[in-house]
């Protein structure tokens, strides 16, 4: 069972677009929320991360959204560029050491940034 | 900041043998150890989570058996696929955390197939 569900799964942007990624998960026990970016063959590396006692965190061109009582949670990509292109990925993760602290993640979104 | 190498990046293994792939924290305590299977274009599936000096624990589906971890020091962890398959091919990759943190390191991951 899917516990974030990631949306869209492909996404095309011009050049200097933005570039918005959503998430939503249903365990209330979730409290740390990073995204990756992971480009082909290679491993995920954290972009940014949020905890649900803010509303939005900004790190250069990326920016975390948070709605808390809607379970929810986006990235923006301001000015994307095409070294952007790329599968993001958002995730979820207890801090109880009962689950493990594992990474529940999403599906993954590719995105493209076109010159 | 935080380093995790995986090796190999690619390796080929005939059917039937076994494959040892290494994570190694090169520059912290990585308490906990979590090792995922990710297929072409798919989301990264958890396979088990191990803790220093413990049993690993493994994901409903995984057997145990056939991925052996070894998780005996604070800076390495091993993930020995045994008696490999073709449905075995896949890319794997570590993740690495030190104690309540919840910053989580990546390897770079390792392209397994089977022949």
């Amino acid at each position: 069972q899917q516990q974030v569900k990631q949306s869209p799964q492909s996404l095309i942007v011009q050049k200097g677009g933005i570039s918005i990624i959503n998430c939503a998960y249903e365990n209330t026990a979730f409290d740390y929320f990073p995204w990756y970016q992971q480009f082909p063959g290679k491993g995920p590396a954290l972009l940014i991360a949020i905890r649900p006692d803010v509303s939005e965190k900004k790190e250069g061109r990326f920016t975390i959204s948070f709605n808390k009582s809607a379970k929810q949670f986006s990235l923006h990509i301001m000015d994307s560029q095409p070294g952007d292109s790329a599968t993001y990925f958002c995730a979820a993760s207890s801090g109880s050491s009962n689950s493990g602290y594992a990474l529940n993640f999403g599906k993954g979104t590719s995105l493209l940034v076109t010159p | 900041g935080a380093v995790v190498s995986q090796h190999p990046s690619r390796v080929i293994c005939k059917s039937g043998t076994s494959v040892k792939i290494e994570c190694r924290s090169l520059d912290f305590q990585a308490t906990t150890m979590f090792w995922y299977r990710q297929f072409p274009k798919q989301s990264l599936m958890l396979m088990a989570t191990s803790n220093e000096g413990s049993k690993a624990t493994y994901e409903q589906g995984v057997e145990k058996d056939k991925f052996l971890i070894n998780h005996a020091s604070l800076t390495l962890s091993t993930l020995t696929v045994t008696s490999a398959h073709p449905e075995d091919s896949s890319f794997y990759i570590c993740s690495a955390k030190s104690g309540t943190g919840r910053g989580y390191t990546f390897g770079s991951g390792t392209r397994l197939t089977v022949v």
